[in-house]
């Protein structure tokens, strides 16, 4: 059983459309991490959210952290090819849980 | 500043033999995790260095080891190869492991392919 369930799994959408990806937990957190990767890359640090229900925005992402801190949300508005990828969410400091990722891909 | 790097950035092995990664991790990090991401099992935790120590280990058999050196760099190991450990084998260094300081940056991994 994985600690972090990340749904979907793989989502194909086409340029300008908005979607949303999951991550969840029957586990509390103390915080959680969201990572974008590019093929032949390490995974990137996006944003660590710490507080439950907290709203965090980088351009035109926005995480959501749940009140219970279990779990997790990244929505993406106007998708663009760029935004194509590989998204995890993780917890943990040292030693990082991963999610098994969403695979995004984003048509022109 | 410089990020993380991992060489060799691609590997081919033959079953059996054995293999060393590096990493060298962001000047002034001591804190190196090492990770395997393969298709089936996504990524997963192999283990973690602070200061020369080894602070935790995922669960994977002890062919994989790995050690970290005065300066921080870490090398992890693989003996008797399998077909199963190919994989992209990433590391990630941070200031700390714990606490408020442990954002992890990675490099961008060695490709090892097992046949």
């Amino acid at each position: 059983t994985q600690l972090l369930e990340q749904s979907p799994q793989f989502l194909s959408i086409q340029e300008g459309e908005n979607l949303t990806v999951y991550c969840n937990s029957s586990s509390v957190f103390s915080s959680l991490q969201w990572y974008r990767q590019e093929p032949g890359e390490g995974p990137v640090l996006l944003v660590t959210v710490v507080t439950g229900g907290e709203v965090k925005k980088l351009k035109r992402l926005t995480f959501q952290f749940g009140d219970a801190r279990k779990d997790s949300s990244l929505h993406i508005t106007a998708a663009q090819p760029g935004d194509t990828g590989l998204y995890l969410c993780a917890v943990g400091g040292g030693k990082l849980i991963f999610g098994q990722g969403t695979e995004l891909s984003v048509k022109p | 500043k410089a990020g993380v790097t991992q060489t060799p950035r691609y590997l081919i092995k033959t079953r059996g033999q054995q293999v060393t990664l590096s990493c060298s991790p962001i000047s002034g990090h001591r804190s190196v995790s090492w990770y395997q991401q393969t298709p089936g099992q996504g990524l997963q935790f192999l283990f973690e260095y602070f200061s020369e120590t080894q602070r935790n280990k995922g669960n994977f058999p002890g062919r994989f080891s790995g050690r970290q050196f005065s300066n921080s760099r870490s090398e992890m190991n693989v003996s008797t190869l399998e077909l199963g450990d190919s994989a992209l084998y990433l590391c990630a260094s941070s200031l700390f492991s714990r606490g408020m300081d442990t954002e992890a940056f990675f490099g961008q991994g060695t490709r090892l392919t097992v046949v």
